[in-house]
């Protein structure tokens, strides 16, 4: 299984463009990549998935180059309600990271928004 | 319609206590799963029910840990007996193919 790798804390100012970058050396060919949000007290959420090139949806954006060794979200200017831990995670469709069905986690990457 | 239900929100119990943990997934969703985040450690897959079966439970850390899901419906994670390093937050999800996860709010599980 890919891991991933992540900034560990990122910071930025609401109306500002946030991107993430995931770095995941040893992804698969069927291997998808997938981002979820985790606000605190709240179980992680699905975001975006993608495969290769670009995916664009009403929350985020997700950047994929040609090689697939990394990706980034983006996050068109943040409000103070982005303020999160996003995690990256690769694997098979759905993020689900292995053909048994279990997820696998990274640290994550906390974003806090400033006004 | 309704999300995946966790109870309760927050437990606070004493070494040596017994713990159980409840899970209503989205009605209809076969697949149940159970996660765990230790304090400062990574979000840490437990185990796996396809409707009342134990698809995978290779990441239940030992046997004070029992996990049941009567009927393919809500399921319960029980802890007995407690101890200090299985504080942290329990998460609780389900998924139906060919839709993604849904995650629980969890319940955050404290032991003194």
């Amino acid at each position: 299984l890919a891991k991933t790798t992540q900034p560990i804390s990122m910071d930025s100012y609401e109306g500002q463009e946030v991107n993430i970058t995931c770095s995941h050396n040893n992804i698969a060919t069927n291997d998808y990549i997938t981002w979820y949000q985790q606000f605190p007290s709240q179980g992680p959420r699905f975001i975006i998935q993608g495969y290769k090139t670009k995916v664009t949806n009403e929350v985020a954006s997700l950047f994929i180059p040609a090689d697939r060794k990394s990706s980034t979200l983006s996050l068109p200017r943040v409000s103070l309600s982005d303020t999160a831990v996003y995690y990256c995670l690769v694997g098979d469709s759905r993020g689900r990271g292995s053909t048994l069905g279990r997820l696998y986690f990274g640290r994550g990457t906390q974003l806090t928004v400033w006004p | 319609e309704a999300g995946v239900t966790q109870f309760p929100s927050h437990s606070v119990i004493e070494k040596g206590q017994t713990v159980t943990l409840r899970c209503d997934p989205i009605s209809g969703h076969d697949n149940l799963y159970w996660y765990r985040r230790v304090m400062g450690k990574e979000i840490k897959f437990l185990l796996h029910f396809v409707k009342e079966s134990k698809q995978d439970e290779s990441g239940m850390p030992n046997n004070r840990f029992l996990a049941e899901r009567t009927g393919g419906t809500y399921s319960t994670l029980k802890v007995q007996p407690a101890e200090l390093e299985d504080s942290g937050v329990y998460f609780c999800a389900s998924s139906q193919e060919p839709y993604g996860y849904t995650f629980g709010s969890g319940t955050r599980l404290t032991v003194v």
